[in-house]
């Protein structure tokens, strides 16, 4: 049973650029959730989706950032226009919340790096 | 204040030694609480949840203080291996949702030495 799976693991951006950083969940999760850590911080909640929908995005910026978790595919994370403070791991966590088990499992992150 | 206060240490204990762990979150609302462990540039990994009983695991004993919004995790004859940085995470219930936010400390670093 793979887990959740994120690609790429590394990715170099120049100023202005995009960053589109994808995450499959475990099989038969339906819920996904991205987090940021910068250098030296915690992990900071930026948004929640289920299938074809953003659920909460509280922790999301307001500008560049978007998401989605289309029906087919795996879910989305893109920043426009990334600025050097964008540089950061971002990670993707699934979980099943039938049954009542909100335990997220997190994928091995995305580490971006933007020049 | 901080949701969720954690000492980043790091604690640097020689192998077999007891190592206690404490951390403070700020909004009595949350409801569950757990020790992630993540090591070095990999993603944070389930490492307990946390109840109001206590509870053990092995090596691993957690303990929730809802009165004084404390949490605490306990590493009895410590391995090489726990070298690790240890995050406190709390739920914070968002009432618009339902869904159950999780806050993590920022960790404290745990490094164990022969």
């Amino acid at each position: 049973n793979a887990g959740v799976m994120q690609n790429p693991r590394h990715l170099v951006r120049r100023r202005g650029q995009e960053a589109r950083l994808r995450c499959s969940p475990m099989k038969g999760h339906s819920h996904v959730y991205w987090y940021r850590q910068l250098p030296e911080e915690g992990l900071k909640f930026m948004v929640y989706l289920q299938k074809e929908n953003i659920i909460d995005e509280s922790g999301m910026p307001k500008e560049r950032f978007s998401a989605e978790f289309p029906k087919e595919g795996p879910s989305i994370l893109r920043i426009q226009q990334v600025v050097r403070g964008d540089s950061a791991a971002y990670f993707c966590a699934s979980s099943d919340m039938f049954g009542g088990d909100e335990t997220q499992y997190f994928g091995p992150g995305t580490r971006l790096l933007v020049l | 204040r901080k949701e969720v206060e954690q000492d980043p240490g790091p604690f640097n204990v020689p192998e077999g030694a007891t190592v206690a762990f404490n951390c403070t979150y700020s909004n009595s609302a949350s409801q569950s609480f757990f020790w992630y462990r993540q090591d070095c540039r990999k993603e944070p990994k389930l490492l307990m949840s946390v109840y109001s009983s206590g509870n053990e695991d092995g090596r691993f004993t957690a303990q929730l203080n809802r009165a004084s919004q404390y949490i605490s995790l306990l590493i009895r004859d410590s391995k090489l291996s726990d070298s690790a940085t240890y995050l406190c995470v709390v739920n914070l219930p968002r009432l618009n949702t339902g869904f159950q936010k999780l806050v993590f400390g920022t960790g404290t670093r745990l490094l164990v030495s022969p």
